[in-house]
């Protein structure tokens, strides 16, 4: 079975563009979770979904940042315009438990390591 | 916002030698949960408690739940070159399935 998948795995960007990062869950995980973490500091929790509705996005920094999930598979995440302080690592994670249940695994891709100049 | 405080930052130790990491929050969690990363790759899940006073094993590690639901710790025994990486602990409050991080704990282990 195919792990949490995420594109690209890099990106170096100017200030001001756009980006659009991807995410493809493991197959019938309900639950989506997008997460940064910033110049080796803690990874910070940005919003939750649970197929394709936005169950939690207390984390999203700010209205530069717009995360979709079409059809409850997998999610974009776009930022516009970038700044300097987006820079970091954004992580990806899904399960198929009930949210913060007991059991529940959350399993994390790659990451796409973000670079705004 | 809620914050996790875990320390040490990082650790350089001999391999065979035991390893002791802790994560302490201003408020309780319901979940206490510990991950490792490896570089290039995201946070893998080691050990889930969920209960207060919880102790848990899964071979070499062992973590426990502390009994105020505001602390938890990780040891590594005998630590081996492969257990390089990034230590970080998270908790979770019931039924929200957002996790709160700490800063991580970064292991170096020599042959």
């Amino acid at each position: 079975e195919a792990g949490v998948t995420q594109f690209p795995s890099h990106s170096v960007i100017e200030k001001g563009q756009t980006v659009t990062l991807r995410c493809d869950p493991i197959s019938g995980h309900d639950n989506l979770y997008w997460y940064r973490r910033v110049m080796g500091k803690e990874i910070k929790f940005l919003l939750h979904f649970v197929k394709e509705s936005k169950q939690d996005e207390s984390g999203m920094p700010n209205n530069r940042f717009l995360a979709e999930r079409t059809g409850g598979t997998y999610s974009t995440l776009k930022v516009q315009p970038a700044e300097l302080e987006d820079s970091g690592v954004y992580f990806c994670a899904s399960s198929h438990r009930l949210a913060g249940g007991p059991g529940e695994t959350q399993y994390f891709g790659p990451g796409t390591r973000l670079l705004v100049l | 916002g809620q914050q996790l405080n875990q320390s040490p930052q990082s650790m350089f130790i001999q391999e065979g030698e035991d390893v002791s990491m802790n994560c302490t929050s201003s408020s309780i969690f319901n979940t206490w949960l510990w991950y490792k990363q490896d570089p290039g790759e995201g946070p893998v899940l080691l050990i889930a408690l969920y209960k207060a006073g919880e102790l848990t094993s899964n071979g070499r590690l062992t973590a426990q739940f502390g009994i105020t639901r505001k602390d938890s710790f990780l040891n590594i025994s005998a630590s081996i070159p492969s257990d390089v990486g990034i230590y970080f602990c998270a908790g979770q409050w019931e039924y929200a399935g957002k996790s709160t991080f700490g800063d991580g704990t970064t292991l170096t282990v020599k042959p």
